[in-house]
């Protein structure tokens, strides 16, 4: 199984501030790591596919870097409706897709 | 658009079985794969399988072998997720959601359902 293991687990930041969230996966997985966020209640929402592809209707202040084992999602200049718990996902095995732990970020 | 619509919560007591439905519309059901994902409460995301609604073909977590069986019924485009032996550990909410391929981004999800286990 391909563990991810995202930090920081807890992030706590001012609005307008950036905000880093890393994934890093126990072996390589290319460029086939994804990301998500879900806020309290609801359901999770696709941010980023294949490390660095945005998707249609997410603002452009999230994006996406990494290959191989290491991965980083950027949020610009954080807004208060970030407040969210962000995942990564990976895809390479066709076994078992796995996810990362969650990173919350809360807005001070 | 595309909609995963799901069942509505249960309480279960341990040892039994529990069976969640996920009504998909908006797209052609045959098209995407559908993944079963739970989430224990204040818990992270954990994968429990995979179903082709084209085929029926499904692929299972290791934990879960054995113990979870996914089907489909493309009369009605919903797919089904049963897990039985059911313990307090299981009390989750559980998600259908689609991608495209099996190895693929997890495009849209189901509003989730609460599967409380306890006695």
């Amino acid at each position: 199984e391909i563990v991810l293991t995202q930090s920081p687990d807890f992030q706590s930041v001012t609005p307008k501030e950036k905000v880093t969230i890393t994934c890093r996966a126990s072996q390589s997985i290319g460029s086939s790591l994804h990301w998500y966020q879900q806020k309290p209640d609801q359901s999770p929402k696709l941010l980023i596919k294949y490390a660095s592809q945005s998707i249609s209707g997410v603002p452009s202040r999230f994006s996406g870097s990494g290959s191989g084992t290491d991965f980083t999602l950027t949020i610009n200049s954080l807004e208060a409706e970030d407040a969210a718990t962000y995942y990564c996902h990976q895809s390479s095995s066709l076994l078992e897709t796995t996810f990362g732990q969650g990173t919350k970020v809360e807005i001070k | 658009q595309v909609q995963l619509v799901q069942s509505g919560a249960e309480v279960k007591k341990p040892g039994a079985s529990v069976k969640v439905s996920c009504k998909a519309s908006g797209y052609t059901f045959t098209s995407y794969y559908m993944h079963w994902v739970r989430q224990a409460p204040g818990q992270g995301l954990e994968w429990m399988g995979i179903i082709n609604p084209s085929g029926g073909s499904t692929s299972y977590a290791q934990k879960f072998q054995g113990r979870v069986t996914m089907t489909r019924d493309t009369s009605t485009s919903t797919v089904y997720m049963e897990l039985s032996s059911l313990r307090s550990e299981d009390t989750a909410v559980y998600y259908c959601a689609s991608s495209l391929i099996a190895a693929a981004p997890i495009d849209y999800w189901g509003q989730g359902t609460l599967v409380t286990v306890s006695s």
